[in-house]
């Protein structure tokens, strides 16, 4: 069975830095590439980050390009989201999501981060 | 960057209705079409792939078409449990989710 589990979040002040993570299991981790998706509470998706299966190709939405970094170790089963000039507006609960051609195919259940002073 | 523009933003349907939801992006994506579902509480979950194609072990009432430029979703014969919020998301340049659309029974 595939499982993404994000762990990491947090209630985090404005400015400062946090770091989630994302262990997958029950499918070869390196084979696949994988996103960040977040939600604002009470609103849509919004895509955030991509990262191709050998760290050859990122993506970032342009909201976050600059402050937040995705990277990922293969011998660790484990995808990673750097969040640096943390704002108010970066409260969301995030997903990582496996990706299959351009679909999302599988979903954690989501790490809550808070940026509040 | 590409907009996808969905509607309704809500519906209000009956049991065994048949429901038909869409999703017009700003400019060509092809097939890099997809529905999720997100019950609440819950993470979203894929529906639909390739515009059309159904994902493993959804029911076959979920279909995906496209016409022109316009994608739907469409549920035959609404069930209870297919309450929640659906997304559309263009996969072919970044990702761009529609806004959602707000499925609730009458």
């Amino acid at each position: 069975e595939v499982q993404l589990v994000e762990s990491g979040g947090g209630l985090v002040q404005p400015g400062r830095s946090l770091k989630l993570s994302c262990l997958a299991s029950g499918f070869t981790f390196s084979n696949y590439g994988m996103n960040w998706i977040r939600q604002a509470p009470g609103k849509g998706l919004e895509w955030v980050a991509s990262i191709s299966s050998s760290s050859s190709y990122i993506y970032y939405a342009d909201t976050v390009k600059g402050r937040f970094t995705i990277s990922r170790d293969n011998a660790k089963n484990t995808l990673y989201l750097q969040m640096t000039s943390l704002r108010s507006e970066d409260t969301a609960l995030y997903y990582c999501a496996r990706k299959h051609a351009s679909v999302m195919d599988a979903w954690g259940q989501g790490a809550s981060v808070t940026v509040s002073s | 960057d590409i907009q996808m523009t969905q509607s309704p933003a809500s519906l209000s349907a009956s049991l065994e209705e048949i429901v038909t939801i869409t999703c017009q992006p700003s400019q060509d994506i092809g097939n890099y079409l997809s529905w999720y579902q997100q019950k609440p509480g819950k993470s979203p979950q894929l529906l639909i792939h390739s515009a059309t194609s159904l994902a493993d072990g959804v029911p076959s009432r979920f279909s995906g078409s496209r016409s022109g430029t316009q994608y739907s979703l469409k549920i035959n014969r609404l069930q209870v449990e297919d309450t929640g919020i659906y997304y559309c998301l263009q996969g072919y340049s970044a990702y761009t989710f529609g806004a959602g659309t707000k499925l609730e029974l009458k």
